[in-house]
């Protein structure tokens, strides 16, 4: 059975704080997604990235970076957390150069509060 | 750009009634269509797919016809369950867009038993 795991379900941080969001899949996946889901928006794409070390920038990547060491295992880091971070963090990840023909298999999300 | 709309929820029904869900979309290419689904306190997990024009996806009784001429992909199904209470999701990916999904804002399904 296809896993992607997410390192918490909930986290509370306080504004300022460095926030580090783990996602790891057992699939053997080229492609990892970070998400950001609130309502009345669907998800945001933050940050992906297609093979170790290469990150993209997606719709909305300010106050966030990322890291890719191993294949397995994509990092969100938020530097210095703020209120408007608060929110629901999916990790995501797909095969292969012609992703675009194929499903995108999502963690089960990290509802990260920043007061 | 690319975007992807659907209806705005929430949409209550009740058990064993018609289900639609609208989505339009706007590619500059020729996009991949994808229907996600997501219950309550879980991530999304892919409900159906379909990759050129008039392909039809269909899983759990739910189908969606790919319309290049209307540029949509409703979703539907003829007798809907209290277990299909949740968010669903409509998407596109574009390999000129770099394999990237595109979502819309969701909508809400709530069913009465």
């Amino acid at each position: 059975d296809v896993k992607v795991t997410q390192s918490s379900r909930y986290l509370v941080k306080r504004t300022g704080e460095k926030v580090f969001l783990e996602c790891v899949q057992d699939m053997d996946h080229e492609n990892m997604f970070w998400y950001r889901q609130d309502p009345g928006l669907g998800l945001r794409l933050i940050y992906f990235s297609y093979d170790v070390k290469m990150k993209e920038k997606g719709d909305i990547p300010e106050g966030y970076s990322v890291s890719r060491e191993k294949k397995e295992r994509f990092s969100l880091i938020l530097e210095s957390a703020s209120t408007n971070q608060t929110s629901m963090y999916l990790c995501a990840s797909s095969s292969g150069l012609a992703g675009y023909l194929y499903e995108q298999y999502f963690g089960p999300g990290t509802r990260l509060t920043v007061t | 750009g690319n975007s992807v709309t659907q209806m705005e929820g929430p949409v209550t029904l009740s058990e064993e009634a018609f289900l639609t869900i609208n989505c339009t979309y706007t590619a500059t290419g020729y996009p991949s269509l994808f229907w996600y689904v997501q219950y309550p306190g879980e991530g999304l997990q892919l409900l159906l797919k379909a990759t050129k024009a008039d392909d039809k996806g269909s899983n759990k009784g739910f189908e969606a016809t790919y319309r290049k001429e209307t540029t949509s992909f409703h979703l539907e199904k003829g007798s809907v369950q209290v277990s299909d209470s949740a968010v669903y999701f409509c998407a596109l990916s574009e390999r000129e867009y770099g394999n990237k999904l595109v979502f819309g804002a969701g909508t809400i399904l709530r069913v009465k038993s």
